[in-house]
């Protein structure tokens, strides 16, 4: 079965720092760039931070920039996202997806086809 | 910065009815554009990429149209399944950006 788990999620203050994981299963992870996105309570979705699917080219959102890393590790079918200087504008539901368009990503895009459930991050003291 | 704006908020629909719901953005995007379904608890759903192309599996009484600043997501005949949120998304290809639109509701009338 094609999913995608994320986890990693928790409570914490200002200032602070979390590492969510995303674990994938069912399909090629290595040749599929994968995104984060957030949904804050209330609001739309935003995008977040993007890892190409060999992890040489990443891009983050402005608001994130210098403060989170996103990672992966193919040998290990997981991705992860390294939040420092945690802000409560941070808090929200953090999902990972992944690009429908194999190692053609960035000519060809398609979507992002498979999400995970999300993982509850809480900014707050 | 692409903006991307949906209208309506919320949008009241009997089962059986034809929804239509409007995204536009703040420049031309040419039709780099998506649709998502999500339901409260679920993992957001793919629904078209390309401004008009159905992804896998999605059936066809869900058609997109559109290009430059004006985007329609149509549902032509509303099941129970189908009362969601929605959200339109742009993408730039490079660099690579993608910026959401707020969602439309969809209620049942």
């Amino acid at each position: 079965q094609v999913q995608l788990v994320e986890s990693g999620g928790g409570v914490v203050q200002p200032g602070g720092s979390l590492r969510l994981s995303c674990a994938a299963s069912g399909f090629n992870f290595r040749s599929y760039s994968i995104h984060w996105v957030r949904q804050a309570p209330g609001k739309g979705l935003e995008w977040v931070a993007t890892i190409s699917y060999d992890g040489t080219d990443r891009y983050y959102t402005d608001s994130v920039k210098g403060r989170f890393t996103i990672s992966r590790d193919n040998s290990e079918n997981t991705l992860h996202l390294q939040m420092n200087s945690l802000r409560p504008e941070d808090t929200g539901v953090f999902y990972c997806a992944r690009d429908a368009g194999g190692v053609s990503w960035l000519f060809n895009y398609n979507g992002m086809d498979i999400w995970g459930h999300g993982t509850p991050v809480t900014v707050s003291s | 910065e692409v903006v991307m704006t949906q209208s309506p908020a919320t949008l009241s629909v009997s089962p059986g009815e034809r929804a239509t719901l409007s995204c536009r953005a703040s420049q031309s995007i040419s039709s780099n554009l998506a649709w998502y379904q999500h339901k409260p608890g679920q993992a957001p759903r793919l629904l078209i990429y390309g401004a008009s192309t159905r992804a896998t599996g999605i059936p066809d009484r869900f058609s997109g149209s559109g290009s430059g600043t004006e985007f329609t997501l149509t549902i032509s005949s509303l099941q129970s399944e189908d009362f969601a949120v929605y959200f339109c998304q742009q993408y730039n290809n490079w660099p690579p950006m993608y910026a959401f639109g707020q969602g439309t509701k969809l209620d049942i009338k």
